[in-house]
């Protein structure tokens, strides 16, 4: 799967849009970009997920560039429960006998001050 | 739904003694994930289940550890004997047959908060 670069931690203002970076440069053509963020002292939650179109769910907007190399999760009125490590992972999926694990990098650090 | 449910929530227990660690997941999940997280090491997959049967154990650390499926409702990994090293929380997760890249989707349990003295 694709190695992905996060900055390590961000601020953004409550009610104000947070918007996490994430570069992925070597992406393959099946390889979906995946968002997990995990609040502190609880398990890592799903966001979103998309492949090349943009998308929006009830939690988030997912922008992915048209060369598919870098993405951005778009969290539009963040508010202080916001504030979680958000992990961005590229992966392919429903490849026969290979594995379906989740490699979690470092994430972003986002912090939404009051 | 309840979600994944993990049993205990934290265990302290001494060096040398066996540590078993319990999952249920999400009813009709076919997938069932372990992982461990600490501050050194981040986020790390030890093993994971397909219809109850280990696919992938490359991330067990050690013989120390070992997990089982006895069943689609529930999971257990153990540790024996135990070590200060081994204390981490650790994470259970479960996903859904099917449903293309969303039924990739992982959902992770609350954890158990093991302390190795």
């Amino acid at each position: 799967d694709a190695k992905t670069t996060q900055p390590t931690s961000m601020d953004c203002a409550e009610g104000r849009a947070a918007n996490l970076p994430c570069n992925h440069s070597t992406i393959s053509g099946n390889e979906y970009v995946y968002w997990y963020r995990q609040i502190h002292s609880q398990g890592p939650q799903y966001i979103i997920h998309g492949l090349k179109n943009n998308e929006t769910n009830e939690m988030a907007s997912l922008i992915i560039t048209e060369d598919r190399k870098s993405s951005t999760l778009i969290l539009p009125h963040a508010t202080l429960r916001d504030t979680a490590v958000y992990y961005c992972i590229v992966r392919s999926w429903g490849n026969s006998g290979s594995a379906r694990q989740l490699t979690f990098g470092s994430g972003t650090q986002l912090t939404v001050l009051p | 739904d309840a979600g994944v449910i993990q049993s205990p929530r934290h265990e302290v227990t001494e060096m040398g003694q066996e540590v078993t660690l319990r999952c249920k997941p999400i009813s009709g999940h076919d997938y069932l994930f372990w992982y461990r997280q600490t501050m050194m090491r981040g986020l790390e997959l030890l093993i994971y289940f397909n219809n109850n049967v280990p696919i992938d154990d490359s991330g067990m650390p050690e013989d120390r550890f070992s997990a089982k499926m006895p069943n689609a409702s529930f999971s257990t990994l153990k540790i024996q004997p135990s070590e200060p090293r081994d204390s981490a929380v650790y994470f259970c997760a479960s996903s859904s047959p099917g449903g293309g890249a969303l039924g990739e989707t992982q959902y992770f349990g609350p954890g158990t908060r093991l302390l190795v003295l």
